[in-house]
């Protein structure tokens, strides 16, 4: 089975500093997607970066980047030029076809709750 | 594009009576939506697949005829909470699947309160 281990609960960073969210996950799939949502108080949740796990280079989308590491199941997201908009809970998510049904279903980690500070 | 919503935002209900949550494709249409559910400072549990025209599929230990779920049409996906008790208290959030690459849209999520 899938798993999605985000081992910081929290962090902290200064504003207009970089801060790293770590993610690790286990599956046996070779084709896969994984992706970074951010939940801020809204509770609405946001896509913030998707990664196919066929490209080997690292998605991108302007402050936010990913560390993709496919052999060792890692998958950080990097956050450059914090802003205090950023504060929010991030979760790591992993989606493929892990049912027997062959649907593809997500995944996700426990969460990060990430507080930029002033 | 690809915005998603849910009715009610937030909702209070009896023990031992129903409630329903909507799920809406605004703009686009959805054959494939999700329901999950989020405990306080907690992730997302999948409770179940919906799939327009045919039976949702159901997570293990998710009640199906606790948790009745429709999906009627490409843009309609509904959660009906059957003898909501204090512990069916949660935040529920939907999602649908829009065109490929497939992505995942969420629903703003409904709190429901069971007294």
């Amino acid at each position: 089975a899938q798993t999605v281990t985000q081992s910081q609960p929290e962090m902290s960073v200064q504003e207009a500093e970089t801060v790293t969210l770590s993610c690790t996950y286990d599956t046996s799939e070779n084709n896969y997607y994984l992706f970074w949502y951010k939940q801020p108080p809204s509770r609405q949740m946001i896509l913030v970066i998707r990664q196919e796990a066929y490209k080997q280079q690292n998605a991108t989308e302007n402050r936010f980047s990913v560390n993709f590491q496919k052999a060792a199941k890692s998958f950080s997201l990097k956050i450059s030029d914090s802003q205090l908009g950023d504060t929010a809970m991030y979760f790591c998510a992993f989606k493929g076809r892990g049912t027997t049904s062959g649907t593809y279903k997500y995944i996700f980690g426990t969460g990060t709750r990430l507080k930029v500070l002033a | 594009g690809a915005v998603v919503s849910q009715h009610p935002s937030r909702v209070i209900c009896k023990s031992g009576t129903s409630v329903k949550i909507e799920c809406r494709s605004l703009d686009f249409q959805a054959t494939t939506m999700f329901w999950y559910r989020q405990f306080p400072k907690q992730s997302l549990m999948l409770m179940a697949t919906s799939n327009e025209g045919s039976k949702a599929t159901y997570e293990q230990g998710v009640e199906k005829d606790k948790f009745l779920i429709n999906h009627a049409s490409l843009t309609l996906s509904t959660l009906t909470v059957t003898s909501a008790h204090p512990e069916d208290s949660s935040f529920y959030i939907c999602s649908a699947l829009a065109g490929a690459p497939y992505e995942q849209y969420f629903g703003p999520g409904t709190r429901l309160t069971v007294t």
